[in-house]
């Protein structure tokens, strides 16, 4: 079975700080990778994902992951945070032949303006 | 945007009761999933259907629990006989039948079990 592993719980940050939020998985087979947000009061939407090919992946609002196979490593960066990214976030994976997502634990970013 | 509908948003409920959620997909989504999240954790798999077939269940779906999917539409997850550790929110998930499909969520329901 597989397994996400989310090293940051709280991060606070001032704004045009640069973000980098920890997520590793673990399973022994071919899987693909996502990063969802949510945002106070709201649903989790998805950030990004990765299925193959190149292993930076650029998602919406300035965010991006580099997915590193040796390392079962799927960081989530953002150069310069804005109070607007205060949120929570989630790594989740499934199988490639699968469906259901495992989730890691997230982590609560707060920005200060 | 016709996104994920679940009802009711919250439910508040007594010790031993049951309780039945509903969940709308995204009409041209035929994968439906659901999932649970308590406080600090992320959401938990619980099972999920491929139009009207359930296709995988987690161990964490007791006996207490059950979810239909009847005609590939909309979805219900009931639990009977409500207890404390019930009190979650659960959420629902819909995506195309592609592997490489997003699954998109909803806003939850919220059950409080008093």
């Amino acid at each position: 079975a597989q397994s996400v592993s989310q090293h940051n719980h709280h991060v606070i940050l001032s704004e045009a700080a640069s973000l980098e939020l920890g997520c590793n998985y673990s399973y022994g087979g071919t899987v693909n990778l996502f990063w969802y947000v949510q945002y106070p009061g709201q649903h989790l939407q998805l950030l990004l994902k990765y299925f193959s090919g190149d292993p930076l992946v650029k998602g919406i609002k300035g965010f991006e992951a580099e997915f590193i196979k040796s390392k079962f490593s799927f960081n989530l960066r953002k150069p310069s945070v804005q109070w607007s990214d205060t949120a929570e976030y989630f790594c989740a994976v499934n199988p490639s032949s699968g469906d259901k997502l495992t989730f890691g634990t997230g982590t609560r970013l707060a920005v200060r303006p | 945007d016709t996104g994920v509908s679940q009802d009711p948003r919250h439910k508040i409920t007594k010790r031993g009761q049951n309780v039945t959620f509903r969940c709308d997909p995204i009409s041209e989504h035929n994968r439906l999933y659901w999932y649970r999240q308590t406080l600090g954790q992320g959401p938990e798999f619980l099972t999920y259907f491929q139009n009207e077939a359930q296709l995988e269940k987690s161990r964490l779906l007791s006996d207490r629990f059950s979810a239909e999917r009847p005609k590939g539409s909309f979805s219900t997850l009931e639990i009977q006989r409500t207890e404390q550790g019930d009190s979650a929110m659960y959420l629902c998930a819909s995506s195309s039948d592609r592997l490489t499909g997003p699954q998109h969520f909803g806003d939850g329901t919220r059950l409080s079990i008093l």
